[in-house]
């Protein structure tokens, strides 16, 4: 079955502190993994796409891993902001593209 | 170059009632993706069109739901006789070319639609 399993669920980290959130697939076939930012009542934004040939991928704070072999990523953030507390949720697209498969998120709040 | 635009961004519908969902994609873009996201829960794929067609609803329940793409206008994600179970936020999404490969797909702010 193709899924995207996220973890945490939820996260509340420091400001100034780093983080890394997990993201495991079993989509087949693998064409290419992103991640979204979604504020609470708006919708995902995109931080990165990445390819099968692509291990790592940066966006400013964010840094995107990707372990093709074992079917897992994370997305690290650093030194983090109040602005990044949101939603990030893992995508694989699905069925040669039409169809992205969403992970359940995990909710990030940054306290002061 | 605006991003994708919904609207309206709330809509409120008695049960029984018809629901219209509109959605203009980027400009440029001919491919719009229909989203359903229940509360405290992940997006969820309904409906991929481009112009005039209907790519692949697989995520679209039998009943009651439809979606177009016309020629000319926005897409338009329809709802009938709807009940308290449709209530959900309803994001539309754009691309410029078919299929997610690499391509970019951006996201409106979508449409909360509340059935009372």
């Amino acid at each position: 079955k193709n899924q995207v399993e996220q973890s945490p669920q939820s996260l509340i980290i420091l400001e100034g502190k780093n983080c890394t959130l997990q993201c495991n697939y079993t989509v087949s076939p693998f064409s290419n993994l992103r991640w979204y930012k979604q504020d609470t009542g708006r919708g995902p934004v995109s931080l990165t796409i990445m390819t099968f040939s692509e291990n790592t991928k940066s966006n400013g704070r964010y840094t995107a891993t990707l372990d093709a072999d074992t079917k897992q990523s994370s997305l690290h953030i650093t030194a983090s902001q109040l602005s990044d507390s949101a939603s990030y949720i893992c995508v694989v697209p699905l069925r040669a593209g039409n169809m992205l498969t969403f992970g359940g998120g995990t909710r990030l709040m940054v306290k002061p | 170059n605006a991003g994708v635009m919904q609207n309206p961004r709330h809509l409120v519908r008695r049960r029984g009632q018809e629901a219209r969902l509109r959605c203009s994609p980027m400009k440029g873009h001919s491919h719009v993706y229909w989203y359903r996201q229940l509360p405290e829960e992940g997006l969820k794929f309904m409906v991929y069109l481009q112009k005039e067609n209907i790519i692949d609803e697989s995520g679209m329940p039998k009943e009651r739901f439809s979606a177009e793409f016309p020629k000319e206008g926005p897409s338009i994600l329809r709802i009938q006789q709807v009940v308290r179970g449709d209530s959900a936020a309803y994001f539309c999404a754009s691309s410029q070319s078919g299929g997610y490969m690499n391509t970019e797909a951006f996201f409106g702010q979508g449409t909360r639609l509340t059935v009372v």
